[in-house]
């Protein structure tokens, strides 16, 4: 079964740090470039960023709102990519969701980062 | 800048169809787009990816009373034969090798 999955999600205070990881499988993780979206409650999808396959670069691109604070990398050999979330503000709660394929056709259930005081 | 716009929301009554619209900004009619699903309280579903032709592939287990359609800059999802479970938010977000990953705001559907 091809999936992604999330983990890593919690309670921090403004400031501070977290690292979410995302476990894929049933797909040849490799190749695959490597989303993390974001949903803030009652609002709407927003992409985060992406890390791309290694044979096309392994780069990252960030949305605005994130540069320089988070960053995105990846382990291929445990098929594994990463969100490195520093100086974290309220209004970074959100569901964090990871996802992948051609179209980002492949979504894990995402994990609940809350950001406050 | 590359914006995707949707309609807040929309409503059909059960069995009707009904067709939501995603708008790429000037410039940028040429992008392809994928369209998701997000029940209440899930995870976002994908369900096709559309190109600038119309041509369209959907995702596993999607049922074809989806189906998706394309205009210039516009990008459609038609639903026929609407069941209460298709009442959700549909979001679209561009795709294409190496495009840029943009997210529209979301059109909730009611089911009447």
């Amino acid at each position: 079964e091809v999936q992604v999955v999330e983990s890593g999600g919690g309670l921090v205070k403004p400031g501070g740090s977290l690292r979410l990881s995302c476990a894929g499988s049933g797909f040849t993780f490799s190749n695959a470039w490597m989303n993390w979206v974001r949903q803030a409650p009652g609002k709407g999808l927003e992409w985060v960023g992406r890390i791309k396959s290694k044979p096309n670069g392994g780069t990252t691109d960030y949305a605005a709102p994130v540069k320089d604070r988070f960053t995105i990398s990846r382990d291929d050999s445990n098929n594994r990519s990463f969100l490195q979330m520093n100086s974290l503000k309220t209004e970074d709660t959100a569901v964090y969701y990871c996802a992948t394929g051609d179209a980002i056709d492949i979504w894990g259930q995402g994990t609940v980062v809350a950001v406050s005081s | 800048q590359l914006v995707l716009t949707q309609s807040p929301s929309a409503s059909a009554s059960l069995g009707a169809s009904v067709k939501l619209t995603c708008t790429l900004s000037s410039g940028h009619s040429s992008y392809g787009i994928a369209w998701h699903q997000q029940e209440p309280e899930k995870g976002p579903r994908y369900l096709m990816k559309l190109n600038s032709d119309g041509s369209h592939s959907k995702g596993d287990g999607i049922p074809d009373r989806f189906s998706g359609s394309s205009s210039g800059a516009e990008r459609y999802l038609t639903i026929s034969s609407l069941q209460s479970e298709d009442e959700a938010d549909y979001y679209c977000q561009t795709w294409g090798p190496g495009a840029p990953v943009v997210f529209g705001g979301g059109t909730k559907l009611t089911v009447l």
